[in-house]
């Protein structure tokens, strides 16, 4: 089984900032993938950028990119220029090639005006 | 086209009774999921169903029921409410062969018990 940690209950950023979550993972697989999803209050599950393990390059996407440490087994999401749009509760998480999927407990993050 | 849909989106009832939540995907995905986010917003895996096959089946009180007429469909069944019922529950898709990776959320069903 894998697990997923996030050590961050709760993070603020003032507006135009950048602001770093972090997430480790434990596993024994060679192949998987990770991913950090985001929760706005409308609860609605929305993928914010994922990352294959194999592939050395840490993706981005927009004002979104992530600090992917495969050693260290660590995966930390960047969120440059805070918007107030991105607040909402962050989840980190890794899946296997079985597509099973395993959630960390989430950072609740506020960007303040 | 919502990609996963769940029904109802919300629904308040009194303990003991039974309801269902409906679970549609549109992706042609081959595995359906799910989740129950309680208040803490934690996130637990309940069940999993690949092409219609159950293979995920965490520790969940045998009062829930899945069932996958197909693979486009997974729908939960909960007998006997309880209290601690109450949750949002989550349906999700993934793709398994020629695996993209990424978790397909339908917009969550809030089961508030009275």
């Amino acid at each position: 089984a894998q697990t997923v940690t996030q050590s961050q209950p709760e993070m603020s950023v003032q507006e135009a900032e950048t602001v770093t979550l972090s997430c480790t993972y434990d596993t024994s697989e060679n192949n998987y993938y990770l991913f950090w999803y985001k929760q706005p209050p409308s609860r609605q599950m929305i993928l914010v950028i994922r990352q294959e393990a194999y592939k050395q390059q840490n993706a981005t996407e927009n004002r979104f990119s992530v600090n992917f440490q495969k050693a260290a087994k660590s995966f930390s999401l960047k969120i440059s220029d805070s918007q107030l749009g991105d607040t909402a509760m962050y989840f980190c998480a890794s899946s296997n090639t079985g597509n099973q999927f395993y959630f960390g407990t989430g950072t609740s993050l506020t960007v303040i005006p | 086209d919502t990609a996963v849909s769940q029904t109802p989106k919300y629904l308040v009832t009194q303990m003991g009774n039974d309801k269902s939540i409906k679970c549609e995907q549109n992706l042609g995905h081959d595995t359906m999921y799910w989740y129950k986010q309680d208040s803490k917003k934690f996130l637990k895996i309940m069940f999993s169903y690949n092409n219609k096959e159950l293979i995920i089946n965490e520790t969940v009180p045998n009062r829930f029921s899945p069932k996958s007429p197909d693979k486009a469909h997974l729908n939960l069944h909960i007998n006997s409410l309880e209290l601690g019922d109450s949750a949002v529950y989550f349906c999700a898709s993934s793709q398994v062969i020629r695996v993209t990776g990424e978790l397909f959320f339908g917009e969550g069903s809030r089961l508030t018990v009275l």
